[in-house]
Protein backbone atom coordinates (compact mmCIF):
# COMPACT_ATOMS: atom_id res chain seq x y z
CA UNK A 1 0.00 0.00 0.00
CA UNK A 2 1.41 3.77 -0.59
CA UNK A 3 1.34 5.92 2.09
CA UNK A 4 2.66 9.70 2.81
CA UNK A 5 4.96 10.66 5.50
CA UNK A 6 5.31 14.59 6.67
CA UNK A 7 6.71 14.77 9.60
CA UNK A 8 6.36 18.70 10.52
CA UNK A 9 2.81 19.21 11.20
CA UNK A 10 3.53 23.39 11.93
CA UNK A 11 6.23 25.28 10.52
CA UNK A 12 7.13 28.62 11.47
CA UNK A 13 9.59 30.74 8.87
CA UNK A 14 10.59 34.29 8.82
CA UNK A 15 10.11 36.47 6.03
CA UNK A 16 12.69 36.09 3.32
CA UNK A 17 14.11 33.01 5.02
CA UNK A 18 14.78 30.14 3.16
CA UNK A 19 12.29 26.92 3.71
CA UNK A 20 12.25 23.41 3.15
CA UNK A 21 9.11 20.88 3.76
CA UNK A 22 9.61 17.13 3.83
CA UNK A 23 7.69 14.69 2.82
CA UNK A 24 8.71 10.57 2.33
CA UNK A 25 6.23 8.45 0.99
CA UNK A 26 6.50 4.58 0.55
CA UNK A 27 5.82 2.93 -2.88
CA UNK A 28 6.87 0.09 -4.41
CA UNK A 29 7.29 1.19 -8.00
CA UNK A 30 8.25 4.63 -9.61
CA UNK A 31 6.15 6.98 -7.98
CA UNK A 32 3.94 9.87 -9.51
CA UNK A 33 4.73 12.65 -6.19
CA UNK A 34 3.02 15.99 -6.04
CA UNK A 35 2.92 18.66 -4.06
CA UNK A 36 -0.26 20.74 -3.43
CA UNK A 37 -0.84 23.94 -1.32
CA UNK A 38 -4.39 25.00 0.11
CA UNK A 39 -4.80 28.83 1.38
CA UNK A 40 -7.59 29.00 4.31
CA UNK A 41 -10.94 28.44 2.99
CA UNK A 42 -10.28 27.37 -0.26
CA UNK A 43 -9.57 24.08 -2.56
CA UNK A 44 -6.11 22.48 -3.48
CA UNK A 45 -4.15 24.05 -5.79
CA UNK A 46 -1.48 22.15 -7.60
CA UNK A 47 2.56 23.80 -7.03
CA UNK A 48 5.24 20.89 -8.95
CA UNK A 49 4.51 17.47 -10.10
CA UNK A 50 7.27 14.84 -10.64
CA UNK A 51 6.70 11.65 -12.96
CA UNK A 52 9.82 11.30 -14.20
CA UNK A 53 13.40 12.35 -15.90
CA UNK A 54 15.16 15.28 -14.10
CA UNK A 55 14.64 14.73 -10.15
CA UNK A 56 14.70 18.62 -9.26
CA UNK A 57 11.66 20.14 -10.64
CA UNK A 58 10.32 23.34 -10.91
CA UNK A 59 6.81 24.74 -9.71
CA UNK A 60 4.44 27.73 -9.56
CA UNK A 61 5.16 30.57 -7.20
CA UNK A 62 9.15 30.09 -7.02
CA UNK A 63 8.56 26.80 -5.26
CA UNK A 64 10.88 23.25 -6.16
CA UNK A 65 11.33 19.84 -5.36
CA UNK A 66 13.36 17.03 -5.56
CA UNK A 67 12.79 13.63 -5.62
CA UNK A 68 15.39 11.23 -4.13
CA UNK A 69 14.57 7.41 -5.21
CA UNK A 70 17.31 6.89 -2.14
CA UNK A 71 15.58 8.54 0.50
CA UNK A 72 12.05 7.86 -0.87
CA UNK A 73 11.66 11.41 -0.41
CA UNK A 74 9.90 14.66 -1.97
CA UNK A 75 10.81 17.51 0.35
CA UNK A 76 9.35 20.87 -1.02
CA UNK A 77 11.66 24.20 -1.18
CA UNK A 78 11.95 27.54 -1.56
CA UNK A 79 14.71 29.98 -1.24
CA UNK A 80 12.85 33.22 -0.01
CA UNK A 81 9.36 33.06 1.83
CA UNK A 82 7.10 35.58 1.18
CA UNK A 83 4.18 36.36 4.01
CA UNK A 84 1.46 35.42 1.14
CA UNK A 85 2.96 31.47 0.80
CA UNK A 86 1.57 31.00 4.34
CA UNK A 87 -0.82 28.06 3.46
CA UNK A 88 -0.88 24.42 4.60
CA UNK A 89 1.13 22.39 1.78
CA UNK A 90 0.37 18.74 0.86
CA UNK A 91 2.07 16.30 -0.58
CA UNK A 92 0.64 13.26 -2.73
CA UNK A 93 1.46 10.25 -4.27
CA UNK A 94 0.04 8.72 -7.13
CA UNK A 95 -0.19 4.86 -8.09
CA UNK A 96 -1.55 1.60 -8.23
CA UNK A 97 -3.15 0.46 -4.29
CA UNK A 98 -5.68 -1.95 -3.71
CA UNK A 99 -6.19 -2.81 -7.66
CA UNK A 100 -7.15 0.58 -8.52
CA UNK A 101 -5.34 4.22 -9.23
CA UNK A 102 -5.39 6.40 -6.44
CA UNK A 103 -3.31 9.25 -4.99
CA UNK A 104 -2.93 9.33 -1.19
CA UNK A 105 -2.37 12.32 0.07
CA UNK A 106 0.02 13.38 3.39
CA UNK A 107 -1.88 15.44 6.78
CA UNK A 108 -0.30 18.43 5.80
CA UNK A 109 2.21 20.77 7.03
CA UNK A 110 0.61 24.18 8.09
CA UNK A 111 3.17 27.47 7.27
CA UNK A 112 3.15 30.21 9.24
CA UNK A 113 5.15 33.54 7.86
CA UNK A 114 6.44 36.13 10.49
CA UNK A 115 7.52 39.37 9.59
CA UNK B 1 -6.95 26.54 -16.86
CA UNK B 2 -8.72 23.84 -14.44
CA UNK B 3 -12.33 25.06 -13.77
CA UNK B 4 -14.21 23.04 -11.17
CA UNK B 5 -16.80 24.55 -8.88
CA UNK B 6 -18.63 23.62 -5.65
CA UNK B 7 -21.58 24.86 -4.27
CA UNK B 8 -22.43 26.14 -1.75
CA UNK B 9 -19.68 27.24 -0.60
CA UNK B 10 -20.92 26.92 3.03
CA UNK B 11 -23.78 25.48 4.78
CA UNK B 12 -25.01 25.23 8.60
CA UNK B 13 -27.92 22.99 8.47
CA UNK B 14 -29.95 21.27 11.38
CA UNK B 15 -29.93 17.78 11.89
CA UNK B 16 -32.08 15.23 10.12
CA UNK B 17 -32.16 17.38 6.82
CA UNK B 18 -31.30 16.09 3.50
CA UNK B 19 -28.31 18.18 1.52
CA UNK B 20 -27.23 17.79 -1.84
CA UNK B 21 -23.56 19.39 -2.58
CA UNK B 22 -22.63 20.21 -5.63
CA UNK B 23 -19.72 19.59 -7.64
CA UNK B 24 -19.34 20.59 -11.46
CA UNK B 25 -16.28 20.70 -14.06
CA UNK B 26 -16.09 22.24 -17.36
CA UNK B 27 -12.46 19.82 -18.66
CA UNK B 28 -14.40 17.30 -20.03
CA UNK B 29 -12.47 15.13 -17.63
CA UNK B 30 -14.18 11.54 -17.07
CA UNK B 31 -12.57 10.82 -13.25
CA UNK B 32 -14.58 12.88 -10.62
CA UNK B 33 -13.51 12.57 -7.12
CA UNK B 34 -14.99 13.88 -3.57
CA UNK B 35 -12.62 13.92 -0.36
CA UNK B 36 -13.40 14.63 3.57
CA UNK B 37 -10.97 16.85 5.23
CA UNK B 38 -10.75 17.68 8.58
CA UNK B 39 -8.33 19.49 10.59
CA UNK B 40 -4.95 18.24 11.18
CA UNK B 41 -5.79 15.19 9.02
CA UNK B 42 -5.34 13.98 5.34
CA UNK B 43 -7.48 14.34 2.70
CA UNK B 44 -9.82 10.78 3.23
CA UNK B 45 -11.65 9.68 -0.62
CA UNK B 46 -15.18 9.07 -0.41
CA UNK B 47 -15.89 8.91 -3.66
CA UNK B 48 -14.90 8.42 -6.84
CA UNK B 49 -16.27 8.15 -10.96
CA UNK B 50 -14.74 6.75 -13.53
CA UNK B 51 -17.52 8.42 -15.71
CA UNK B 52 -21.02 8.48 -16.35
CA UNK B 53 -23.05 5.92 -14.81
CA UNK B 54 -19.99 4.71 -12.82
CA UNK B 55 -19.65 5.56 -8.89
CA UNK B 56 -17.67 3.95 -6.49
CA UNK B 57 -16.67 4.33 -2.33
CA UNK B 58 -13.50 5.15 -1.59
CA UNK B 59 -11.42 4.36 1.30
CA UNK B 60 -12.97 6.03 4.06
CA UNK B 61 -16.80 4.72 4.34
CA UNK B 62 -19.31 7.68 4.00
CA UNK B 63 -23.24 7.48 4.54
CA UNK B 64 -23.36 9.92 2.07
CA UNK B 65 -23.89 8.93 -1.36
CA UNK B 66 -23.44 10.22 -5.31
CA UNK B 67 -24.60 9.97 -8.57
CA UNK B 68 -22.76 10.41 -11.84
CA UNK B 69 -25.30 11.60 -14.62
CA UNK B 70 -23.29 13.47 -16.76
CA UNK B 71 -19.60 13.43 -17.29
CA UNK B 72 -19.25 17.44 -16.10
CA UNK B 73 -21.81 16.73 -12.64
CA UNK B 74 -21.07 14.47 -9.52
CA UNK B 75 -23.13 15.67 -6.35
CA UNK B 76 -23.03 14.44 -3.39
CA UNK B 77 -25.91 13.82 -1.23
CA UNK B 78 -26.79 12.96 2.67
CA UNK B 79 -30.10 12.22 2.57
CA UNK B 80 -30.26 12.99 6.82
CA UNK B 81 -27.42 15.36 7.74
CA UNK B 82 -25.56 14.71 11.40
CA UNK B 83 -22.91 16.03 13.82
CA UNK B 84 -20.89 13.64 12.57
CA UNK B 85 -20.99 14.84 9.16
CA UNK B 86 -19.52 18.13 9.81
CA UNK B 87 -16.41 18.47 7.58
CA UNK B 88 -14.97 19.85 4.59
CA UNK B 89 -15.61 18.55 1.20
CA UNK B 90 -13.72 18.43 -1.47
CA UNK B 91 -14.39 17.37 -5.38
CA UNK B 92 -12.17 17.05 -7.43
CA UNK B 93 -11.52 15.70 -11.49
CA UNK B 94 -8.65 14.19 -13.31
CA UNK B 95 -8.32 13.67 -17.05
CA UNK B 96 -7.27 9.62 -16.61
CA UNK B 97 -5.71 9.68 -20.66
CA UNK B 98 -2.82 11.79 -19.34
CA UNK B 99 -1.73 8.72 -16.70
CA UNK B 100 -0.29 11.03 -14.48
CA UNK B 101 -2.76 11.05 -11.60
CA UNK B 102 -3.09 14.86 -11.66
CA UNK B 103 -5.92 16.17 -10.07
CA UNK B 104 -8.05 19.67 -9.94
CA UNK B 105 -9.72 20.76 -7.01
CA UNK B 106 -12.39 23.07 -6.66
CA UNK B 107 -12.70 25.09 -3.59
CA UNK B 108 -14.53 23.05 -1.08
CA UNK B 109 -17.86 22.87 0.96
CA UNK B 110 -17.53 23.63 4.73
CA UNK B 111 -20.85 21.54 5.96
CA UNK B 112 -21.74 22.47 9.61
CA UNK B 113 -24.70 20.08 10.80
CA UNK B 114 -25.89 21.57 13.73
Amino acid sequence: AQSVTQPDIHITVSEGASLELRCNYSYGATPYLFWYVQSPGQGLQLLLKYFSGDTLVQGIKGFEAEFKRSQSSFNLRKPSVHWSDAAEYFCAVGGYSGGYQKVTFGIGTKLQVIP
Amino acid sequence: EADIYQTPRYLVIGTGKKITLECSQTMGHDKMYWYQQDPGMELHLIHYSYGVNSTEKGDLSSESTVSRIRTEHFPLTLESARPSHTSQYLCASSDPGTGTYEQYFGPGTRLTVT
